[in-house]
């Protein structure tokens, strides 16, 4: 069964850091591309960031670039989301999704969320 | 980058009857292979997304068939034949076409009227 399971959410204060994961099973997480994607309290999906099967290539949304790392170890099965210079707008439900580019699976499966809240 | 616009947002819709969502991107989906890579999710209360529709009208596993999705190029549909309860929640269609980036739709929030 393809799981994916977030961790690493909480309450930061405006400028701090947190480093967000996603633990994938059920699947053979090297071959996959993984997404970030955000909701913030009330609003809709909005795309972060993306990296693909190897490490080698990422992107970012505008609103996170410079600001934001995405990483992923294969060996562990876990991808990773580094946030510095956290601001009040960051405040979301932070999903982690699973892709294979141009294929029947972009999407397909997403974790339960986690909870990022930057306030003082 | 590639924009998503979805009407209505607001879509209250008796029980027992149809329900229809549009979803417009502002470039073609058509991709170089001849396939159009234009998604359908339903994220119920609480919930995280869940995909319904793949490729413009691949229904996934275990979705009902009374989900359907439609369209080309630029202008895409997804309809329920008869809503029901548990279609309650907020419909997003998203383009995977120009794959470096997703791209979601507003978002069309259904609600049982």
């Amino acid at each position: 069964e393809v799981q994916l399971v977030e961790s690493g959410g909480g309450l930061v204060q405006p400028g701090g850091s947190l480093r967000l994961s996603c633990a994938a099973s059920g699947f053979t997480f090297s071959s996959y591309w993984m997404h970030w994607v955000r909701q913030a309290p009330g609003k809709g999906l909005v795309w972060v960031s993306r990296i693909n099967s190897d490490g080698s290539s990422t992107s970012y949304a505008d609103s996170v670039k410079g600001r934001f790392t995405i990483s992923r170890d294969n060996a562990k099965n876990t991808l990773y989301l580094q946030m510095n210079s956290l601001r009040a707008e960051d405040t979301a439900v932070y999903y982690c999704a699973r892709d294979r580019p141009l294929s029947e699976h972009q999407g397909d499966y997403w974790g339960q969320g986690t909870l990022v809240t930057v306030s003082s | 980058d590639v924009v998503m616009t979805q009407s209505p947002l607001s879509l209250p819709v008796t029980l027992g009857q149809p329900a229809s969502i549009s979803c417009r991107s502002s470039q073609s989906l058509v991709y170089s292979d001849g396939n159009t890579y234009l998604n359908w999710f339903q994220q119920r209360p609480g919930q995280s997304p869940r995909r319904l529709i793949y490729k413009v009208s691949n229904r996934d596993s275990g979705v009902p068939d009374r989900f359907s999705g439609s369209g080309s190029g630029t202008d895409f549909t997804l309809k329920i034949s008869r809503v029901e309860a548990e279609d309650v929640g907020v419909y997003y269609c998203m383009q995977g076409t120009h794959y470096r980036r997703y791209t979601f739709g507003q978002g069309t929030k259904l609600e049982i009227k």
